[in-house]
């Protein structure tokens, strides 16, 4: 049972464009989302999480869009640069009691020059 | 600040072989999480430790799987016997407590095959 999906495996854009990663939910007690970013032989590293409460947070070029009614989740980078070339994981924290995070199964962006 | 450690890097055994993967955690941090990361797939929590005691093992194959972190701070994560399915990405995690779920810090990983 997969409750947290990210439907794209691979996505190329331009330098300079918009990113746009998706990710999708099943599970409506999730209470916190956030996104993880991989760089090859490294472990993910922390990027920017949004309250279940909330609709939107930002962070610099990075921003994460909420959609609790249709259990979608967004996150947006521009504009978008070289470095940002890299597998971003979206993850969802359960409620309390169950508090561990449930990954999706990753996005490969790669930014061309 | 250093980073959370982990040895060894790359693993090649055969089943039924038993294997070891260690973990330094970030100084001070007294949550550790160990996960696995299968091909294609999202990491998935293995067992997470509040210093010296078990939170959750609910996704660990206990049959095979054991962990344990004595005095609270590195840990040790052991496979034995091996099946193929367990060729993975094993990833250590460590955050300051359990309630800063996302200020999880990773380590590098062990990449085990098992042939």
């Amino acid at each position: 049972d997969q409750q947290v999906k990210q439907n794209s495996p691979s996505l190329s854009v331009q330098e300079g464009r918009i990113s746009i990663l998706n990710c999708d939910y099943t599970n409506s007690m999730f209470d916190y989302f956030l996104w993880y970013k991989k760089y090859p032989a490294e472990g993910p590293t922390f990027l920017i999480s949004i309250s279940s409460i909330k609709d939107k947070n930002e962070d610099g070029r990075f921003t994460v869009f909420l959609n609790k009614s249709a259990k979608h989740l967004s996150l947006h980078i521009v504009p978008s640069q070289p470095g940002d070339s890299a597998v971003y994981f979206c993850a969802a924290r359960g409620s309390f009691g169950n508090e561990k995070l449930t990954f999706g199964t990753g996005t490969r962006l790669t930014i061309i020059p | 600040e250093a980073g959370v450690a982990q040895s060894p890097r790359y693993k090649i055994i055969e089943k039924r072989q038993s294997v070891a993967f260690w973990c330094n955690p970030i100084s001070g941090h007294a949550t550790l999480y160990w996960y696995q990361q299968i091909l294609g797939q999202g990491p998935k929590l293995l067992i997470q430790f509040q210093n010296n005691g078990v939170v959750d093992d609910s996704q660990l194959p206990k049959d095979r799987f054991s962990a344990e972190r004595l005095k609270g701070v590195d840990s040790t994560l052991k496979i034995q016997p091996a099946k193929l399915e367990d060729s993975a990405v094993y990833l250590c995690a460590s955050s300051l407590e359990s309630s800063r779920y996302y200020e999880q810090y990773f380590g590098p990983g062990t990449r085990l095959t098992v042939t």
